[in-house]
Parts: C-alpha cells; sequence; structure tokens
C-alpha cells in the first residue's frame, strides 16, 4: 500500500530555511520519481518541483535558486529544503507519486 | 515555461447537468515520444488532489464514466456529465511534457 507523508515545522521565520520531509512507504525511490505541490491558502496548485527515480532533480524555474530536493533511499525519505523564505512561501506543502498523494503540511512565514 | 490556461474560473451547475471544462497550453502538450502528458486532477474541500484523467483520455482506477478527457495538442477538456454532489471542488490540469511541470489556475464547480 503506497503512501506519503509530509512532515516539517509549521512556522518560519522570514529569511530563514525550510526542510521538509516525505515519508514514503509501498514502493521504492530508486524506481519512482517523487514530486513536491504546494498551495498557498485559499489559491490554486503549484509544481515546485522532483527528484527522479535515478536521483536527478528537476525544479519549478521561479524557485530554482532558493530550492534543493534531495532523497535518503535506506530511509524511504525525500527532503525539501528551500532558503530565503517570504511570506509568499506559506502553503500547503504536498509529496506526491502520482496518483498518491500525502496529506501536506501546512507552513507558515511569519515573524 | 509552458502556461496552461484554464476556463472558466468557475461553473455553476444543477445536479444532474453537464460541465465542460478548457485547458489550453502555450505550447503543444506532444512529447518527443508521441504521448502527450496531460493530466486532470480533482481537489475536493480540504483533501489533497486526486487524479481523474491520465494522457489526455485515460480515466484512473475507479473514476467513473462520466468524466471524459479529450484534445490534443494545445487544446484540452475535461467533461462531467450527470453531476453528482461528490464531483464539487476545484479541477486542475497538469502538463507533464515539459519541464518544468505546471498546472491550470483551477476551476471551480459549484453547485445552482
Amino acid at each position: 500500500q503506497v503512501q506519503l507523508k509530509e512532515s516539517g515545522p509549521g512556522l518560519v521565520q522570514p529569511s530563514q530555511t525550510l526542510s521538509l520531509t516525505c515519508t514514503v512507504s509501498g514502493f521504492s525511490l530508486t524506481s519512482n520519481s517523487v514530486h513536491w505541490v504546494r498551495q498557498p491558502p485559499g489559491k490554486g496548485l503549484e509544481w515546485v518541483g522532483a527528484i527522479w527515480s535515478g536521483g536527478s532533480t528537476d525544479y519549478n524555474s521561479a524557485l530554482k535558486s532558493r530550492l534543493s530536493i534531495s532523497r535518503d533511499t535506506s530511509k524511504s525519505q525525500v527532503f525539501l529544503k528551500m532558503n530565503s523564505l517570504q511570506t509568499e512561501d506559506t502553503a500547503i506543502y504536498f509529496c506526491t507519486l502520482d496518483p498518491y498523494w500525502g496529506q501536506g503540511v501546512m507552513v507558515t512565514v511569519s515573524s | 515555461d509552458v502556461v496552461l490556461t484554464q476556463t472558466p474560473v468557475s461553473l455553476l451547475i444543477s445536479l444532474g447537468g453537464q460541465a465542460s471544462i478548457s485547458c489550453r497550453s502555450s505550447q503543444s502538450l506532444v512529447h518527443s515520444n508521441g504521448n502527450t502528458y496531460l493530466h486532470w486532477y480533482l481537489q475536493k474541500p480540504g483533501q489533497s488532489p486526486q487524479l481523474l484523467i491520465y494522457q489526455v483520455s485515460n480515466r484512473f482506477s475507479g473514476i467513473p464514466d462520466r468524466f471524459s478527457g479529450s484534445g490534443s495538442g494545445t487544446d484540452f477538456t475535461l467533461k462531467i456529465s450527470r453531476v453528482e454532489p461528490e464531483d464539487l471542488g476545484v479541477y486542475y490540469c497538469l502538463q507533464r511534457t515539459h519541464n518544468p511541470y505546471t498546472f491550470g489556475a483551477g476551476t471551480k464547480l459549484e453547485l445552482k
């Protein structure tokens, strides 16, 4: 049974770095890609980036200078790190392996 | 980056009625391998998105045949016939042909 679960701090201060973890089960990270998608409150979905089965990554053009996605296959975890956070980064962050989605984690950027 | 323009922004439909959502791409979504990676999702209130249609017209497992997808190149349509209360929410198209992937802005389906 495929499952994904996001975890991380609910509150981050402006200019700080966000670190999120997606813990997966029921599939291998070396055979599947995991994507991050975010959704600001009351707004639409935004593709953030992905880590592919071979370990390479792709990022949203607007975020790539601040974004890093990595993984630890031994722990079945995928990590998202985004630096220089601003209030506009406040959103629910989802990890997904189509068609499976995590429940999302709300991240608020505020002092 | 590919821009997906979804119309309308919102739809008011009566129960049992039909809804049609358009997703137009700023460039062709035909991949070099010949496939077209245009997908449709529904996000119900308070839930994560769920996959409805993949690669233009393929219904995902368990999705009723009231949902149908069509289109090619840059123009795509999602049709929902015999709308039921469980169909309410926001519909998104997503292109996975070109990196970076991009979503449409969403179409909110509400009951009249």
